[in-house]
C-alpha cells in the first residue's frame, strides 16, 4: 500500500511570509496527525484530527498556525506570518483509528526554513 | 506529566557489536511505550512496542526492548549491529486514556566498519 505522502520536501521562505504544507495519509486511516520536528529535538505533536474533526489542538501555535482536514482525506497545515523559530521538519502521520493501539505511520516530513 | 528521557545523544559502535539504547520516562500509571527509528531523509518506522503482558518486546529488524517499571526504562538493544541500523532513534510515551504521544529527544547511531 502507499504510504503517507507529504509535500513539499522541502521549502525556503523569509521570515512573515506565509506557507503551506500538505498531507496524504494511507488510505482508509481515519485519523492524521501534523508533528514539529525542531533540529535536536524529538516531534512535537501539533493537531490530530479523527475524519475532518480536531481531536486535540492545544499545541497548535495558533495566532499563525492552522490546519484544516476537508472531507476527512488530504490535510494542509498553514503558517502565516512565519518566524524564524518555525524552522522545522513538519511530519504528518496517519493510523487506522485513533488510540495508542493503532500504529502511526509516518510521512517523509517537509522541511522548512525560514530565513 | 508524560515526558521521555534519552540520555545519550549520540553513540558510536562497530559493526557487529551489540548496541543499547537508553530510555527513561516519567508517567503516573502504566505507559504505552514506543521505539521509532528516522533514516535521513525517512519518516519515522516503528521498530516496537509495548502495551502489556511479557515486558521483553520483540520487534523489527533484530532489535527488541525491555521494560522495567521500577527503572522507569525501556531500554533498546540489538545483539549484533549491521551498518544500515545507522539512523536516528527516538523512544516514546503514550497516555492509554488518550493520544498524545511524548518523544525523547533522539539517540543518533553512527556505525564503524
Amino acid at each position: 500500500e502507499a504510504g503517507v505522502a507529504q509535500s513539499p520536501r522541502y521549502k525556503i521562505i523569509e521570515k512573515r511570509q506565509s506557507v503551506a504544507f500538505w498531507c496524504n495519509p494511507i488510505s482508509g486511516h481515519a485519523t492524521l496527525y501534523w508533528y514539529q520536528q525542531i533540529l535536536g529535538q524529538g516531534p512535537k505533536l501539533l493537531i490530530q484530527f479523527q475524519n475532518n474533526g480536531v481531536v486535540d489542538d492545544s499545541q497548535l501555535p495558533k495566532d499563525r498556525f492552522s490546519a484544516e482536514r476537508l472531507k476527512g482525506v488530504d490535510s494542509t497545515l498553514k503558517i502565516q506570518p512565519a518566524k524564524l523559530e518555525d524552522s522545522a521538519v513538519y511530519l504528518c502521520a496517519s493510523s487506522l483509528h485513533a488510540g495508542q493501539s493503532y500504529e502511526q505511520y509516518f510521512g517523509p516530513g517537509t522541511r522548512l526554513t525560514v530565513t | 506529566a508524560q515526558s521521555v528521557t534519552q540520555p545519550d545523544i549520540h553513540i558510536t559502535v562497530s559493526e557487529g557489536a551489540s548496541l543499547e539504547l537508553r530510555c527513561n520516562y516519567s508517567y503516573g500509571a502504566t505507559p504505552y511505550l514506543f521505539w521509532y527509528v528516522q533514516s535521513p531523509g525517512q519518516g519515522l518506522q516503528l521498530l516496537l512496542k509495548y502495551f502489556s503482558g511479557d515486558t521483553l518486546v520483540q520487534g523489527i529488524k533484530g532489535f527488541e526492548a525491555e521494560f522495567k517499571r521500577s527503572q522507569s526504562s525501556f531500554n533498546l538493544r540489538k545483539p549484533s549491529v549491521h551498518w544500515s541500523d545507522a539512523a536516528e532513534y527516538f523512544c516514546a510515551v503514550g497516555s492509554n486514556t488518550g493520544n498524545q504521544f511524548y518523544f525523547g529527544t533522539g539517540t543518533s547511531l553512527t556505525v564503524i566498519p
